[in-house]
């Protein structure tokens, strides 16, 4: 069964850079699917961020664009989630995903169990 | 502003059945496979409906989804206390070449 575990710092400082990683077990990134990053800010609803197809392709959101990387290691078997000159409004739960077509963007099925980032001085 | 709209509250008695609509437009659900998310109080959203109708395996047939032109409808019958959550829509949308969402859904089972 395929899992998805982000980790990474739960408190980050205003115009630094958010950096987060989602580890994947049971399955290798590198045999295919979009990898995806969304995000939830507290009360309110699923944003998506972006994804990063196996070949190594990327895709964001158009607001978030200027700002974010997504990145593969494949030697660790895990992407990685970089978000640049953070403010409050990106306070919110992070999570990985995977959706359940190898061929599809959406319909996620895989979902990490999702980490808080905090954006405070 | 959500590219997809959803009502941000739909509330039913149990037993009975309710539905969840969400409204795209050409470029997202009217060209595109719709998915419907549950989101229990604390947790990761649960994929319930995928490609429009198709319901993961697991998930009870008391859930079922619909699409008609540019918008697509999240159904549920034989409603229980457990089925108190948010419901989100999403798809890709081919213009923003982006997975957009629905605001969401708060379901009250009375």
């Amino acid at each position: 069964q395929v899992q998805l575990r982000e980790s990474g710092p739960g408190l980050v400082k205003p115009s630094e850079t958010l950096s987060l990683t989602c580890a994947v077990s049971d399955y290798s990134i590198s045999s295919g699917y979009y990898w995806g990053w969304i995000r939830q800010p507290p009360g309110k609803g699923l944003e998506w961020i972006g994804t990063l197809y196996h070949s190594g392709s990327t895709y964001y959101d158009p607001s978030l664009k200027s700002r974010v990387t997504v990145s593969v290691d494949t030697s660790k078997n895990q992407f990685s989630l970089k978000l640049t000159s953070v403010t409050a409004a990106d306070t919110a739960v992070y999570y990985c995903a995977r959706p359940m077509t190898a061929t599809r963007h959406d319909a996620f099925d895989i979902w990490g169990q999702g980490t808080m980032v905090t954006v405070s001085s | 502003q959500s590219v997809l709209t959803q009502p941000p509250s739909v509330s039913a008695a149990p037993g009975q059945k309710v539905t969840i609509s969400c409204s795209g437009s050409s470029s997202n659900i009217g060209n595109n496979y719709a998915s419907w998310y549950q989101q229990l109080p604390g947790t990761a959203p649960k994929l319930l409906i995928y490609d429009d109708d198709n319901r993961p395996s697991g998930i009870p047939d008391r859930f079922s989804g619909s699409k008609s032109g540019t918008s697509a409808t999240l159904g549920i019958t034989g409603l229980q206390t457990g089925d108190e959550a948010d419901y989100y829509c999403g798809t890709w949308d081919s213009s923003l070449s982006a997975v957009v969402f629905g605001g969401g859904t708060k379901l009250t089972v009375l």
